[in-house]
């Protein structure tokens, strides 16, 4: 069973550019979740997808922007784009979407963003 | 509140030590997670715990979920070289509150 995978590997833009981040989450996954990992910062939450709905979003400014497609795969979006946007970011998914219980989440090996 | 202060920030260990580094939180959960992150790698599921007082172990992993559902344990026994890593617990809440890190724990082990 594939995992989750995410494009591309790295990326590298110029402040004021736009960056598109993209992911496919684990077949039968609903639930596709975004976070950013930035040097000593951990896991920061950004955008909770499922079935094609935003159903939660972290404390960042609105140049952060996402959605999800019909085959459930998502697409990040960060419009212009500062240095401290560089980070690792991380895509997770689950099968579990707005019910209870375990929010267990597999992550993608993310892609790299580096702001010049 | 929303942070996990996880502790301690890294360790260096000789190989075959234990270790053991923990995670708390000012608020009760009913879900806490272990992580585990390699370089160029997504972090990766260790364990997860679903019950107050549970003790898990996978394989030279154990974890725990504290009494007082604020806290979580995660012990690494007889350490080996591919123990390296950043360790991550997280807390789920419930409902639509997404899953929430701590900063991680970084583990180097001196062969």
């Amino acid at each position: 069973e594939a995992g989750v995978t995410q494009s591309p590997t790295h990326l590298i833009k110029t402040r004021g550019q736009q960056a598109t981040l993209r992911c496919s989450p684990i077949s039968g996954h609903t639930s596709v979740y975004w976070y950013q990992q930035a040097l000593g910062l951990g896991l920061q939450f950004l955008l909770w997808y499922d079935e094609g709905e935003e159903r939660n979003r972290g404390n960042f400014p609105p140049r952060f922007s996402g959605r999800q497609f019909p085959n459930y795969s998502s697409e990040l979006n960060v419009n212009a784009l500062e240095l401290e946007d560089s980070a690792l970011y991380l895509c997770a998914s689950s099968s579990l979407g707005r019910s209870s219980g375990a929010n267990v989440l597999t992550f993608g090996a993310g892609s790299r963003l580096t702001v010049l | 509140g929303q942070q996990l202060n996880q502790s301690p920030q890294s360790m260096f260990i000789q190989e075959g030590e234990d270790v053991s580094m923990n995670c708390t939180s000012s608020s009760i959960f009913n879900t806490w997670l272990w992580y585990k992150q390699e370089p160029g790698e997504g972090p990766v599921l260790l364990i997860a715990l679903y019950k107050a007082g549970e003790l898990t172990s996978n394989g030279r992993l154990t974890a725990q979920f504290g009494i007082t559902r604020k806290d979580s344990f995660l012990n690494i026994s007889a350490s080996i070289p591919s123990d390296v890593g950043i360790y991550f617990c997280a807390r789920y809440g419930g409902g639509n509150t997404p899953l929430v890190f701590g900063k991680g724990t970084r583990l180097s082990v001196i062969a």
